[in-house]
Order: C-alpha cells, then structure tokens, then sequence
C-alpha cells in the first residue's frame, strides 16, 4: 500500500526568501507524483506533476520539485517566495493512475 | 470556459439524516471523483466514476454511494450521517481519469453534521 508522509507540518519563511516543503512516499510499484495548492476557502489547484522522464519538473509560480528514487522523496521548492504564496501544500501519490493519496500538508506561511 | 462546479456551498445536517451532493465537470470531461477532506487533513479518495461506471472506490463505509449521469455530472450520497462525516467534499474531473492525468478540482461542499 502506498503512504505519503509530508514531514513539515507547518514552515514558516521570510518574504523573497527561498523554500522547501518535503514529501516522502513509499510504494512498491512505480507512481505518479503530484503537488498541489489550497488557498483558504477553495479547492485545490495543481502545481506541478511527475510521470516519467525528467526527474526535476517546473511547475506554475516559479515552483519546481525533484523526484529521487532511491529517496522516494519528491521536494517542492521555490527560489523566493511571495506573500501570495501563503497557503497549504499537498503532495499526492497515485499508483493506479486514478485515485489520488494525499499527505497531511504543510502550511507555508509567507511574512514580510 | 467553467471550471468543476459543485452545489450546494454550505450544508448543515443533523445525525441520521442524509444528504446529497452534486458535481458538474468540465466540459469533455468523462471521469469524476470524490474526495473527503476533514479538517487539517489532506483528501481522501472516496469513489471515482468513468463513463457512468465505478472504476475505484476508497476507504469508505457503504453510507456512501455515488453515481453518474449520462451527462456526465455526479452526485455523492450520503446515509445516516455521523458528526465525522462532517468535512469538504471535494469534487474532481478529468477527461478519463487514467494515467496521471491532471484532476481539476472544484471548490467543495462544507458539510456540518450537528
């Protein structure tokens, strides 16, 4: 059975300053690794995805993340981020192609 | 073009009753799924359906059921409802639900079961 384990509950982080939010899975079988973005109030809204090929992938607002293997780790980062970028984070595993695992989140909470 | 709508916003039941949610996809979107997102928590795959069949069903007791229409919209039921049920109810489509593809998700149905 697949588990996502996002290790920060919460990161705080000073405007312009870079980021990192980590997510761990494990799974026996190869998967597809997905981050997305919930701002207060809404659903959610993808960022970026990996299927294959490219293990570092760019995804939208300057976010990109890296998929290590032999970690099953795929991190989120953002060289500088915005105030705007204050929300929760979810990253999300699918074995089968379909349904979606979500970890727990982290809130990534931006101040000036 | 409309993104996933999801009716109604906000619900308040009490325990024992039951309810229903409704979802309309994305134009050209065949697949739907449901999720149940708690507070602080991250969404649970609850049930998704292709081409009015279930392909995939959560975690879930069978208080929950699910269906879909010919046009492709959906509806989440829910029986005997308990004070946990109480949670967002996140609606998500894509065009077949497969492979990795982008689920585009709704802004969810508050449900409060008092």
């Amino acid at each position: 059975a697949q588990s996502v384990t996002q290790l920060d509950s919460q990161v705080p982080v000073f405007e312009e300053a870079p980021v990192e939010l980590r997510c761990n899975y494990s799974s026996s079988v190869s998967v597809y690794l997905f981050w997305y973005v919930q701002y207060p109030n809404q659903g959610l809204q993808l960022l970026l995805k990996y299927l294959s090929g490219s293990t570092l992938v760019k995804g939208i607002n300057g976010f990109e993340a890296e998929f290590n293997k032999s970690q099953t780790s795929f991190h989120l980062r953002k060289p500088s981020v915005h105030i705007s970028d204050t929300a929760e984070y979810f990253c999300a595993v699918s074995e089968a192609g379909y349904a979606l695992n979500f970890g727990k989140g982290t809130s990534l909470l931006v101040t000036p | 073009d409309a993104g996933v709508t999801q009716s109604p916003t906000h619900l308040i039941k009490t325990r024992g009753q039951h309810v229903t949610l409704r979802c309309s996809p994305i134009s050209g979107h065949k697949s739907v799924s449901w999720y149940q997102q708690v507070l602080g928590q991250g969404p649970q795959f609850i049930f998704q359906y292709y081409e009015k069949e279930e392909r995939g069903r959560g975690n879930f007791p069978d208080r929950f059921s699910a269906r879909q229409f010919p046009n492709y919209s959906s509806e989440l039921n829910v029986n005997a409802l308990l004070l946990g049920d109480s949670a967002l109810y996140l609606c998500a489509s894509s065009l077949t639900g497969l492979h990795g593809e982008t689920q585009y998700f709704g802004p969810g149905t508050r449900l409060l079961v008092l």
